[in-house]
């Protein structure tokens, strides 16, 4: 199995700040990385898929890059709205597997 | 826009089984896409526990293989878990979610709402 992992657990930070997530997957997943975010009682949400792709009407303040192993989200201009829990997601073999999430909140 | 909406019971007991049904709107199930069951135990992270294809081929998690299985009904545009034997571990919202292959998986993009499960007796 690919395992997924993130970092940081959870961070605190102020509207417009930048925020960096990062993804490492135990072995090599070329491009075949998504990320999501989910809010308290809600679903997942596709942000970006294919390691740098916007899904439709997800604002372009977010970003993704990376290949292979490492992976990073990248939210410009910190939002009230993209408080939540944000995960990493390989679909590059089953089982797909998630990463363990990083939660964002405001200081 | 395809959604997706699951059914089933809220409480099974210790043992037991535990059925969920997703249904299908807005679009069909015989597209070229994997159908997929993820869970989430309160508090905690997302499991993924298996998918189907419009076929009927599946793929499930290993650590759940034993007790998994995912079935299809094209006719109804519905596809199905099923999980035996289940514990207090198995409490969890249980998503069904389409993941998207264009041409190659990409992601879920599509979510149910999502299922709270309760094992107790």
């Amino acid at each position: 199995d690919i395992q997924m992992t993130q970092s940081p657990s959870s961070l605190s930070a102020s509207v417009g700040d930048r925020v960096t997530i990062t993804c490492r997957a135990s072995q090599t997943i070329g491009k075949y990385l998504s990320w999501y975010q989910q809010k308290p009682g809600k679903a997942p949400n596709l942000l970006i898929y294919a390691a740098s792709t916007l899904q439709s009407e997800v604002p372009s303040r977010f970003s993704g890059s990376g290949s292979g192993t490492d992976f990073t989200l990248t939210i410009n201009s910190l939002r009230p709205e993209d408080f939540g829990t944000y995960f990493c997601q390989q679909s590059y073999s089953t089982p797909r597997t998630f990463g363990p999430g990083t939660k964002v909140d405001f200081k | 826009q395809v959604q997706l909406q699951e059914s089933g019971p809220g409480l099974v007991k210790p043992s037991g089984t535990l059925s969920l049904t997703c249904t299908v709107s807005g679009g069909s199930i015989s597209t070229s896409n994997w159908w997929s069951w993820v869970r989430q135990p309160p508090g905690k992270g997302l499991e993924w526990i298996g998918e189907i294809y419009r076929s009927g081929g599946t793929n499930y998690a290993p650590s759940l293989k034993s007790r998994v299985t995912i079935s299809v009904d094209v006719s109804k545009n519905q596809f199905s878990l099923r999980l035996t034997s289940v514990t207090a571990a198995d409490t969890a919202v249980y998503y069904c979610a389409r993941l998207a292959v264009i041409p190659a998986a990409i992601g879920f993009d599509s979510w149910g709402q999502g299922t709270l499960v309760t094992v107790s007796s």
